[in-house]
């Protein structure tokens, strides 16, 4: 079954600090798609990435990076020098397997990150 | 500007009254998705449509109803038989062509039942 699992319910940092959420995530596919949202205090989901599962390479963007590992099965996010506008509930997804004939999301239950000033 | 929108931002039903929220899109596209959001956990889907006037439950459809008649409009009906339908209501749209799967969002509809 799909299933995607982030154990960090909350996160604490102080401004300037690098933080890393952590996403595990099961399914049958073979190809499938991968994907961190963050849910600002405002309550809209906001995409920020999305990663191929043949697509091992790390990414990088501005402070955010991603560490797709498809051998431990992870897919890991990290802000560095953290801001307190990052405070945030970050969601990671993950595409539902093809045979279902849904092309919906399968979510975590989302990390919230404070950043202390 | 392309995007989706869900109105109100924030309603109030008392028990055993029906009430139905919008979701719009100009992104033209395909698919469009409904999900709940409860307090410290994730989204759980609805309802989701993959073309006009046809539409699939998802993991928690009771006493939820939807309608697409229109590909930029999809809403959701709360009905009284929803026994807690206090939550956050989020809407999503997806382009089918691309094959990605890659949803993007409202900015969502806070229901409180009084």
């Amino acid at each position: 079954a799909q299933k995607v699992t982030q154990a960090q319910t909350e996160i604490s940092v102080v401004e300037k600090e690098d933080v890393t959420l952590d996403c595990v995530y099961e399914t049958r596919d073979t190809t499938y798609y991968l994907f961190w949202y963050k849910q600002p205090p405002s309550g809209e989901l906001v995409f920020l990435i999305r990663r191929n599962s043949f697509d091992e390479q790390n990414e990088i963007s501005g402070r955010y990076s991603w560490n797709f590992q498809k051998s431990t099965s992870s897919f890991n996010f990290t802000i560095t020098a953290s801001q307190v506008v990052d405070s945030a509930v970050y969601f990671c997804a993950l595409s539902e397997a093809r045979d279902t004939g849904r092309r919906a999301l399968t979510f975590g239950s989302g990390t919230r990150l404070q950043v202390q000033p | 500007d392309g995007g989706i929108t869900q109105s109100p931002k924030y309603l109030f039903r008392k028990e055993g009254q029906n009430v139905t929220l919008s979701c719009e899109q100009n992104l033209n596209h395909d698919a469009m998705y409904w999900y709940r959001q409860d307090p410290g956990q994730g989204l759980r889907l609805i309802y989701y449509s993959q073309i006009v006037n046809d539409f699939q439950k998802g993991d928690i459809a009771e006493g939820y109803s939807v309608s697409r008649e229109k590909k930029e409009s999809f809403p959701l009906t709360v009905t009284s038989a929803q026994k807690n339908p206090t939550a956050f209501y989020l809407c999503a749209s997806s382009s089918i062509l691309t094959s990605t799967d890659t949803q993007y969002f409202g900015p969502g509809t806070r229901l409180t039942v009084l």
